[in-house]
This record gives structure tokens, sequence and C-alpha cells, in this order.
């Protein structure tokens, strides 16, 4: 049974340009919660799918987007990248009808990305 | 502004000590606190959690202790191993938000053989 998985691992990108990261959650999984990790920082909060649609959003700007598709994977968009969007960003799944739990929510090893 | 605040960002314990993580959080709201382990390239794994209504939760040589009066988590090894070196994670849910995790900024812990 695969965990959570997200690709891809490392990448650079350049000022201004965009990028997607993806995540496939661990099966049996509905929920998709993405967050973003600078250096030397604790995980913050991006936003959360559920049913294909954005349910929470933490305070990112508009340049962050998302998208969930019928399977439960999630894609994290970043356009106008700025050199401050480095950083790991990381996909958390879970269960929505399973309620909250550390038990219950399952991290992927994340995407590293660096903008030069 | 941080809500939740990890003040030391490192530690060094030597092995089978004691290794204490403190945590402390600003908002009165918060009911669902967990304790996260991260090696490097690795994603976050659960450690333990502790809900509003208790004080105290223990799990092998995992404690954590809340203290709702002082608004502090912390999160007792005993004895610590080496292998326990990693960056800890506070993570505090808010409920009636959802389940969006706010987390400390981590602390790294060195269990020193």
């Amino acid at each position: 049974d695969a965990g959570v998985t997200q690709s891809p691992t490392h990448l650079i990108k350049t000022r201004g340009q965009q990028v997607t990261l993806r995540c496939s959650p661990k099966s049996g999984h509905d929920t998709v919660s993405w967050y973003q990790q600078a250096l030397g920082q604790g995980p913050q909060f991006i936003f959360q799918y559920y049913e294909e649609e954005e349910r929470q959003r933490g305070n990112f700007p508009d340049r962050f987007s998302g998208h969930q598709f019928p399977n439960y994977s999630s894609e994290l968009n970043v356009n106008a990248l700025l050199l401050g969007d480095s950083a790991l960003y990381l996909c958390a799944s879970s269960l929505l009808a399973a309620g909250v739990s550390g038990n219950t929510i399952y991290f992927g090893e994340g995407s590293w990305l660096t903008v030069v | 502004d941080q809500q939740v605040k990890q003040n030391s960002p490192s530690l060094s314990v030597q092995e089978g000590r004691i290794s204490i993580l403190n945590c402390d959080y600003t908002n009165s709201m918060f009911d669902y606190f967990l304790w996260y382990k991260k090696y490097p390239a690795e994603g976050p794994t659960f450690l333990i959690s502790i809900s509003s209504i208790k004080d105290k939760n223990e799990d092998g040589r995992f404690t954590v202790f809340l203290n709702k009066s002082a608004k502090h988590l912390s999160l007792h090894i005993v004895p610590s191993q080496p292998g326990d070196s990693a960056v800890y994670f506070c993570a505090i849910l808010r409920g009636d938000t959802g389940n969006q995790f706010y987390f400390g900024t981590g602390t790294s812990l060195t269990v020193i053989p």
C-alpha cells in the first residue's frame, strides 16, 4: 500500500516562471492538504482540497492555486515565482470521514523547489 | 503572526538521559495537539498526540504534557536514543476551522551516544 507520493522531488525554476507540483494521496484517502516549509520554519498551511473543491485556505496569495482530480490526486500550481517561494512543499492526505487525529493524516516526502 | 512557537531551535542530550522539547501557543481555541518527527528528505511522521481534555498522554518512551492555563505543550523522551535525533515539530489543530495544522518552527534534537 503506497503512502503519499509527491513529484517531482527536486526542481529549480527561474523567477517569474510557473511550477506545478503533484501529490497522490494514500490509498483510500479523499482529502489533500498542501503545506509550505521554508528553511528554518515549520510547515505553513496553503490550502485543502476535498471533492475536487478548495475547502479551506491559509494566508497565501492567489498566485498559489490548486486542483483535485476525481481520483483524489492533487496539483499545486504557483505562478509568477518569487525567490521567497523557495521551500519544501508538503502534501498531506486524510480521509475526511475518519476525523482528525495523528493516526489519520499522512505526509509525503515533499517537493523541494528552488527559485533562482 | 506565529501562533505556535518552539523557542529552542536545537537541543543536545546524552544517550539515556531525558529530552524535553517545548512548545508554546497563543490561541486558547486550539483543542488538539500533536508532535511530529522529521528526518532529512522525509515527510513529518506522527509521534504522539493529546486532546485538550487531558493533561498527559504516554506512549512508551514518549510522554506529552499539556498545560492549558499556560498554553504550553511539552514532549518528554526517556531514555533518549541516538535514533531519536531528528527535527521535532509541535502541531496544533483548531477544531472549529477544520483540520488545518498550525506548526511550530521545530527543534532539532541530537542524541549523543
